[in-house]
Parts: structure tokens; sequence; C-alpha cells
């Protein structure tokens, strides 16, 4: 899981704005996943990749848009759209065909 | 879809004594089932899993338990130490895209 990086590790958005959240893997990982969690709760699915140039909604899409242009990274973007953005967000990833997924550092959003 | 519930929410042991968490899942279609440590503000951790061709995993401390028919699988740290303390998550996945389904999480507390 050391080759999984977010950045950046607080975020601030005002209300309003849209805000991009980064996440690479240089583990040469086929899939990619974002989840959302908040506090005293689980992980929620927002959205996840299988191959580059695809993508699908998770449990929780509404208000969150994703790009996955290169294997190595997918970029989450937070619209204002999302009325409660505040969460600690997750980004996971796992090799092709297996279940086993490796998640990065994590980003805190807050609203300001 | 599929659902994970996870007992108990907090648990706090005393240090060398036992834990034991539970998950129970809705979908029968489920086979593969991870468990992942969290530690205050850090990502979660894999400890340890499980797939649905065995009944029991042991990796010296802790182990985990799967019975397919209830449709439940518990956690067990024996010789639980302060370092333990962590909230712990449970999951299942169906094995299709990968997509995993958290429980809720528990707060262990290990006392000295």
């Amino acid at each position: 899981d050391g080759g999984i990086t977010q950045s950046p590790k607080y975020l601030f958005r005002k209300e309003g704005q849209n805000v991009t959240l980064s996440c690479e893997q240089n583990l040469n990982h086929d899939a990619m996943y974002w989840y959302r969690q908040d506090p005293g709760q689980g992980l929620r699915l927002i959205y996840y990749s299988q191959i580059v140039n695809d993508f699908q909604k998770g449990d929780i899409a509404e208000g969150y848009s994703v790009s996955r242009e290169k294997k190595e990274s997918f970029p989450l973007t937070v619209t204002s759209a999302q009325k409660n953005p505040t969460a600690f967000y997750l980004c996971a990833s796992s090799e092709q065909g297996q279940e086993t997924q490796y998640f990065g550092p994590g980003t805190r959003l807050l609203v300001l | 879809g599929e659902n994970v519930e996870q007992h108990p929410s907090t648990l706090s042991v005393q240090e060398g004594d036992s834990a034991v968490i539970k998950c129970t899942y809705s979908d029968s279609a489920s086979n593969y089932f991870p468990w992942y440590k969290q530690e205050l503000g850090k990502r979660p951790q894999l400890i340890i899993d499980i797939r649905s061709n065995v009944g029991e995993k042991k990796d010296q401390r802790i182990a985990v338990t799967l019975n397919k028919t209830a449709k439940h699988f518990s956690l067990h740290i024996t010789e639980t130490q302060p370092e333990d303390s962590a909230v712990y998550f449970c999951a299942a996945s169906i094995n299709q895209g990968g997509k995993l389904i958290f429980g809720q999480g528990t707060e262990l507390s290990v006392k000295p």
C-alpha cells in the first residue's frame, strides 16, 4: 500500500466550489476505487474503475465525478452538488482479478 | 444489494484477553471476506482475509472463521496488546468488479 499516494492530506472547500482529490499508484494495478468515510461509520463506495477509460458508479456517486485517463491515476472531483462533502476520502487499488484492495493515506475534506 | 452488519460497535478488553468481532452478510454469493485495521487518522490496513472455500484461517494471534450456512464470519484476536487498539472493519465481496461492502466498524480498546 506504500505505492498509493493521495494529495492533498487536507483540503478546504468553499461554498459552491468544485475541488479535486488526487490518487496515484505505481503498483501497476488495474482497478482503482474511491471511498468516503464519515466519523463512526464504515467505508462507502463512491466510484470505481476496472480499466482505463472506464468507470462505474458506486453506492453514493451523486455530487461526485471521476476520470481514468491513465492506469496510475484516478482523480475524484467533489462538485458543488455535493451538499455535505466533509469526510475522509480514501482511494484504493487492486490487481486485475484480485479482490484484495490496498488503500492510500486519505484526504480529509473540510468545508469553510 | 449486499449488506454487511458488524457487532459490537465498541469493545474494551484487558491486555492479554481475547477479542471477538462478528459480521453477518446478506448475499449468499459473497465469496471473499477481508478484515482491515484502521488506526486513528490512518489508512485501513488488511490484516487477514478468507475465501468461501475455507472455514478458518490463522495468522499468529489473529484468526478468522466463516460459517457460510449462517452467513457470518468472525475475527478472533488472542493475547491482545495495547497496540491492537484500533477500529476494525469487516467486508464482503461477490467477486464482481471487486466491489467490497464494509461493515460499520468496531472500535477496539485494549487496556494495559
